[in-house]
């Protein structure tokens, strides 16, 4: 149980193009979604907090013009990359938090590997 | 402010050898703390977590990790290293009240494994 998936596993895009990355959980249902970007060899880094029905949560320096996230049920978000450049190649995380399980942890999908030409 | 720290970024052992890597973290109260490991190029596993009671929690693939409430420490540890272990491993910290699920995580420990 408590699995979380994300598609596409990787992505290469021409610089300019909007790529947008799947997030879903697939035996539990997720009010709260997390998204995280983590450079080669290095930490997690929170982008923001997706909320069910609601705007997603953007940490600071995050622009949220450029990293679009949607929300829409309770096992789906999705981080669409607008006008891409090749510095935001990296990987991207996104976890879910169990809905009413009293389960106070988040479930990690295995990521997405943007490439940007 | 919240934190994690990892003192070590980096460590080699032998295989075979025991293994302890550092986390401390500074909280209010005391919060609900995880170990997640990363292979190359894999998502985060998680190895184990510790909520309430008993301050020694056991994970998987052998791992276990103590709670020093005294210290502000949640160290992981495993008693014989096998080559498959070498990854990065994160230490990771939420609040343990309320609805905030936010981790702060450690810059983790990357942990090569001589043969």
């Amino acid at each position: 149980g408590a699995v979380v998936s994300q598609h596409p596993s990787w992505v290469i895009c021409k610089s300019g193009t909007s790529v947008k990355i799947e997030c879903r959980s697939l035996d539990f249902q997720a009010t709260t979604m997390f998204w995280y970007r983590q450079f080669p060899k290095q930490s997690l880094m929170l982008m923001a907090t997706s909320n069910e029905g609601s705007k997603a949560t953007y940490e600071q320096g995050v622009e949220k013009d450029k990293f679009l996230i949607n929300h829409a049920s309770l096992t789906l978000s999705t981080l669409t990359v607008t006008s891409a450049h090749p510095e935001d190649s990296s990987f991207y995380i996104c976890s879910a938090a169990p809905t009413g399980t009293g389960v106070n942890e988040q479930f990690f999908g295995p990521g997405t590997r943007l490439t940007v030409l | 402010a919240q934190s994690v720290t990892q003192p070590d970024i980096h460590i080699t052992v032998s295989e075979g050898a025991s293994l302890e890597l550092r986390c401390n973290y500074s909280y209010g109260a005391t919060p609900y703390l995880f170990w997640y490991v990363q292979s190359p190029g894999q998502g985060l596993q998680l190895l184990l977590k510790y909520f309430s009671g008993d301050t020694l929690v056991q994970g998987i693939k052998g791992f276990e990790a103590e709670f020093k409430r005294s210290q502000s420490s949640f160290n992981l540890r495993k008693p014989s290293v096998h080559w498959s272990d070498a990854a990065e491993y994160f230490c990771a910290a939420c609040p343990n009240a309320g609805n905030n699920r936010k981790l702060i995580w450690g810059l983790g420990t990357s942990l090569a494994v001589n043969p």
